[in-house]
């Protein structure tokens, strides 16, 4: 049982490059989220998936977009990135979107935009 | 609008001893839940304990427990004959009606002193 996984770990991109990043949770767990941690503030909601085949913008949508592909896997991508994307981003995922449930977190990945 | 804050963003305490990190909150809510999270140097976000604002009593799990006062909107972490991987940010979580996002507060780094 791997809980929540993200792929890749780390990752270096130049100003507009486009790329996805990709999460998924083996514990049938209906919701998914999308985060990012900057120095300071803590974790902020970018996107997140109720269930499969639903997506909502979160805190700070801009330049993101998300794809719920199935109830395993939800994806994040920057379109053309920029250096304000910098950050850590994880995936989390909990069983329903109740606020009594736990949200599980993936190891998060560091992106850098140069 | 619901606000989560943490004021102390850095605590240390001695190995075997007990220290307590702050967090409040701003909610027009009669029901509620409340979460600590631990981040380790690994980054992984792990559930600490969590609070329903419903219960008057505190929670506890093992050497972790909680002040929860309601009507100050304040939800303190106290972890009690502190081990050195404690060391970690705590973050302080409140899930917000309707959408159910998680407000995260800015986090405390605790360190632990051999």
């Amino acid at each position: 049982n791997a809980g929540v996984t993200q792929t890749p770990k780390f990752q270096v991109l130049k100003t507009g490059q486009s790329m996805t990043l990709q999460c998924a949770q083996d514990m049938n767990h209906n919701s998914m989220y999308w985060y990012r941690q900057d120095p300071g503030m803590g974790l902020r909601l970018i996107y997140y998936s109720a269930s499969e085949g639903t997506t909502d913008k979160g805190e700070v949508p801009n330049g993101y977009n998300v794809s719920r592909l199935n109830k395993r896997e939800f994806s994040l991508r920057l379109e053309s990135a920029a250096p304000s994307q910098t950050s850590v981003y994880f995936c989390a995922s909990s069983e329903a979107l109740s606020r009594g449930y736990e949200q599980y977190f993936g190891p998060g990945t560091r992106l850098t935009v140069t | 609008a619901q606000t989560v804050t943490q004021s102390q963003p850095e605590m240390s305490v001695q190995e075997a001893e007990t220290v307590t990190l702050s967090c409040t909150y701003d909610t027009s809510e009669s029901d509620y839940y409340l979460f600590w999270y631990k981040q380790p140097p690994s980054r992984q976000m792990i559930l600490v304990i969590r609070q329903e604002a419903y219960k008057q009593q505190n929670a506890t799990e093992n050497r972790f427990s909680v002040n929860f006062q309601k009507a100050a909107k304040s939800f303190s972490l106290k972890i009690s004959d502190s081990q050195l991987g404690d060391a970690a940010m705590y973050f302080c979580a409140y899930p917000t009606s309707g959408t159910y996002k998680y407000i995260f507060g800015t986090g405390t780094r605790l360190k632990v002193l051999a």
